[in-house]
């Protein structure tokens, strides 16, 4: 069966220091890979997705990157944060291999920034 | 306007109740129809998911989709305390390679016991 792992689970960080989450997907090939934001209350946006090893699409200029090293491998990243980088990061999959089209979430990571 | 719009709530009923949670959309290409629930700090997790118009009931719940009107739901019945979370609706339309998911702001649910 297929899981899917982020860490660290939470994260309190100064503004302009660095950041890097990584997310890892176990038990399926070449899926697709998302990073959301989650803020306080309010809904999911879509920050970066994957199709494949190293091609990345961002979704929302920031001050954060992504990057693919693995075909399983999603990890997110800032070289100085921000106060507004604050939020809960969730990492998610999808299957490509069949014609379902379910995605699924890991835990996530609380991030602070103070 | 909103690709998806969802009530954010707060819904709070009595233990046993039936609890009726919807979405409407406004593009008429989507054909994939989830429902999520995510507890206090967790990652949403994946309840329900359906393929175009219909009903499907898996256990206490039931998704209906009605593609004329654009419109989602999510009856729980006989709800209990531990259903208490937010739902997130989501929907997306097929594409070979890449799906983007569209997804309500969600809607938190309490149970009174």
């Amino acid at each position: 069966s297929q899981t899917i792992h982020q860490w660290p689970a939470t994260l309190v960080q100064p503004v302009g220091s660095p950041l890097s989450l990584e997310c890892t997907v176990e038990g399926t090939s070449n899926p697709n890979l998302y990073w959301y934001r989650q803020a306080a209350g309010r809904g999911l946006q879509l920050l970066f997705y994957s199709v494949g090893i190293g091609q990345i699409s961002s979704e929302v200029p920031q001050n954060l990157s992504a990057s693919r090293p693995q075909d399983r491998q999603f990890i997110l990243s800032s070289k100085k944060l921000l106060l507004s980088d604050s939020g809960f990061y969730l990492c998610a999959w999808r299957e490509t291999s069949g014609r379902t089209n379910e995605q699924f979430f890991g835990p996530g990571t609380r991030l602070t920034v103070l | 306007q909103k690709e998806v719009e969802q009530d954010p709530g707060p819904l709070s009923v009595p233990e046993g109740a039936i609890v009726s949670l919807n979405c409407t959309y406004s593009n008429s290409a989507f054909q994939y129809f989830m429902w999520y629930r995510q507890y206090s700090r967790k990652g949403p997790e994946l309840l329900m998911y359906t393929y175009s118009s219909g009903n499907k009931e898996d256990g206490r719940f039931t998704a209906q989709v009605d593609k004329s009107s654009k419109y989602i739901s999510l009856f729980i019945r006989d709800s209990q305390p531990s259903d208490s979370a937010t739902y997130l609706c989501a929907m997306s339309a097929y594409q070979y390679n890449f799906n983007k998911f569209y997804f309500g702001s969600g809607t938190k649910l309490n149970v009174k016991p």
